[in-house]
């Protein structure tokens, strides 16, 4: 069974500050993506990384996929209060089941204005 | 809008009566997923679907319920003699193949068995 540790579970920080939040497994993943989901909305997808290593930025976001594809971080800069939500990370198997995702139970971040 | 849509929102059933859910995927997707998310967890896998047939179901999916996708468009996800462990959002999802797994997902169903 793959699993995905999220950490930290909660995360109140200031405007402006920086965050980083981590999702780590000791499975290897083909793909992980990362979701951002408000109270009594769906998932909304932020963004997929693919290749071992690899960095994505979205404005003030980053992303990076560990080398092993066993983890990944996102990286929030000058924080506002409209990245409040519950941020997801989803790994994607490789061979049989491989179109499952497996989330972590997320890190909930509120910025406080 | 031509997301994901899923119908109802909201729905409040007593324990032991019958529920439907409807979901509409992303319209050249042709692959569509259930998922069920309760209070402090992330999605848990239900059921997938590529086109009409039901390619994987989870053990999380007992046999009181049921998925069907006629015509490989939208989906409908039924819960028989619905319990109170049941309450939780269904979320539905679509990809389309050849793109990996990035799926789509609607803004759920939240369902609440009193």
């Amino acid at each position: 069974t793959q699993l995905l540790e999220q950490s930290p579970q909660f995360l109140s920080i200031q405007e402006g500050e920086n965050l980083t939040v981590y999702c780590n497994s000791s499975s290897v993943f083909s793909s992980l993506q990362w979701y951002r989901q408000e109270p009594g909305e769906g998932p909304v997808l932020l963004v997929t990384v693919v290749t071992g290593g690899e960095v994505k930025k979205l404005k003030r976001l980053t992303f990076q996929f560990g080398d092993a594809r066993k983890d990944s971080s996102l990286h929030i800069t000058a924080a506002q209060p409209g990245d409040t939500g519950l941020y997801l990370c989803a790994g994607a198997g490789s061979g049989a089941g491989s179109y499952q995702l497996t989330f972590g139970k997320g890190t909930k971040l509120s910025v406080i204005p | 809008d031509t997301g994901v849509s899923q119908n109802p929102r909201h729905k409040i059933t007593k324990r032991g009566q019958n529920v439907t859910f409807r979901c509409d995927p992303i319209s050249e997707h042709n692959r569509l997923y259930w998922y069920r998310q309760t209070l402090g967890q992330g999605p848990e896998f239900l059921t997938y679907f590529q086109n009409e047939a039901q390619l994987e179901k989870s053990r999380l999916l007992s046999d009181r319920f049921s998925a069907e996708r006629p015509k490989g468009s939208f989906s409908t996800l039924e819960i028989q003699r619905t319990e109170q462990g049941d309450s939780a959002m269904y979320l539905c999802a679509s990809s389309l193949r050849g793109t990996g797994t990035e799926a789509f997902f609607g803004q759920g169903t939240r369902l609440t068995v009193v």
